[in-house]
């Protein structure tokens, strides 16, 4: 199956700080989307972006399709950002997403 | 709406006795589907479907059963429990194969 490649799988930041997030897949996808876990398990759904660039408030999201990699900016990062980024890919003709295995962002007062 | 509704919340099991997860969604989504979350794993898919009455295998589908009789529901059976089962399960839905996928708040289960 598809493989998803999550960096860095650990990051500590200062409140205020800007991020980036990365996503590498091994094949072309027909869909993508990223995800916060935030520390109480909740799962939220932040962007659906198979290709192109979005941006909701402080969150941004590129993903560079013919590359087979997405990132996802957090600019002044604040405590509620704390939790685990998830990317999820869909390659083409498959029916489900598969996750990689995340990114535990910690951000320091 | 509720969004996606996952009972129970917590349990606690014998290894080889059985259980039911219920999820139910009200948004109307053709696709649903079963994760497993683990530490330093990520998410694994269990078993998706893609509509009432079509149900299929995910990456871990080995100990778990499913079915879809409506488009609201969609449980998942654990038919004999066993320790390696034991994880947090979330129930997620889209629209559509292009749509946005919601999840439940999962269900923490233990397998002693």
């Amino acid at each position: 199956g598809i493989q998803v490649e999550q960096s860095p799988p650990d990051l500590i930041l200062q409140e205020g700080a800007n991020s980036t997030l990365r996503c590498n897949f091994s094949d072309s996808v027909n869909n993508l989307q990223w995800f916060h876990q935030n520390p109480w398990g909740q799962l939220i759904n932040l962007f659906y972006i198979p290709s192109g660039t979005k941006q909701n408030g402080r969150l941004s999201a590129t993903t560079v399709a013919t590359e087979r990699y997405s990132l996802l900016y957090i600019s002044s990062s604040q405590t509620t950002d704390s939790g685990v980024y998830f990317c999820a890919v869909e390659a083409g003709g498959a029916n489900n997403l598969f996750f990689g295995t995340g990114t535990r962002l910690t951000v320091i007062p | 709406n509720a969004g996606v509704t996952q009972t129970p919340k917590f349990q606690v099991l014998k290894t080889g006795q059985s259980m039911t997860l219920q999820c139910a969604q009200d948004m109307n989504h053709e696709y649903m589907s079963w994760y497993r979350q683990d530490p330093g794993m990520g998410l694994r898919l269990i078993h998706y479907s893609v509509g009432a009455g079509i149900t299929d295998q995910g990456e871990v589908p080995n100990g778990y059963n499913v079915s879809r009789s409506t488009t609201e529901d969609f449980p998942l059976r654990l038919l004999s429990a066993a320790p390696s089962q034991t994880s947090v399960y979330f129930c997620a839905s889209r629209e559509s194969r292009a749509g946005e996928l919601f999840f439940g708040e999962g269900s923490r289960l233990t397998v002693l």
